[in-house]
């Protein structure tokens, strides 16, 4: 059956680092992926998306690659700050649908 | 910028009874989505509509559950008959096309409790 792995246990690092989070897939073979950030009690919100036939993506302070041989998406924020300190979701991406993964929280301490 | 609006934003219901649940997409956007959030658990796929019908629904989504687009910009979720299980956060969201386009967007949620 189909699979999606982020890490469930919780991320800490420090203010400033670069935080790195893994969303691995098993049984899928996505067109896209996407990543939100979802602050709790709130609605995912959308950051990135990359296609299959792209390596990286970025935007800000925030790089996603992908890697459809490995089944593996890594997201990256970059010169993290406190405000970054959320839940991310990464979802796989099919025709009528995304399929979320259960999520990566990140805390990220001044 | 544009909202994805859900009401009410707590809903507490004796199981057995009726629930709908309203969501106004944004406004260009064509694809309407529902999902749900058990507390503590992944955001789970419910429904997907396009055209006035369902694209594609997934197994939670049983004859208990419906959709409806009865006006230009609402689009609900009607639960039948609740169960104590169905109570979860349910997040409405909308995106400009489907495949290999767009993000979606999200409404800020229906906390669903049944007791």
């Amino acid at each position: 059956s189909q699979k999606i792995e982020q890490n469930s246990e919780a991320l800490n690092i420090q203010e400033g680092k670069t935080a790195t989070l893994t969303c691995n897939y098993t049984n899928y073979s996505p067109a896209y992926l996407q990543w939100y950030r979802q602050d709790p009690g709130r609605g995912p919100v959308f950051l990135l998306l990359i296609r299959e036939n792209e390596k990286e993506k970025r935007k800000e302070r925030l790089k996603v690659t992908f890697d459809t041989t490995l089944k593996q998406s890594l997201f990256h924020i970059t010169a993290s700050q406190p405000a970054d300190s959320a839940t991310y979701l990464c979802a796989l991406g099919g025709y009528q649908k995304v399929t979320f993964g259960t999520g990566t929280k990140l805390q990220v301490i001044p | 910028e544009p909202e994805v609006t859900q009401t009410p934003s707590h809903q507490v219901t004796q199981m057995g009874q009726e629930v709908i649940l309203r969501c106004v997409p944004i406004s260009n956007h064509l694809y309407f989505y529902w999902y749900r959030q058990i507390l503590g658990q992944k955001v789970e796929f419910l429904v997907s509509f396009y055209n006035n019908e369902i694209s594609e629904k997934s197994e939670i989504f049983d004859d208990q559950f419906s959709v409806e687009r009865p006006d230009g910009s609402n689009f609900t979720l009607k639960i039948r008959s609740t169960k104590l299980e169905d109570s979860a956060m349910y997040f409405c969201a909308s995106s400009e096309a489907r495949g290999q386009g767009h993000g979606y967007t999200f409404g800020s949620g229906t906390r669903l409790t049944v007791v």
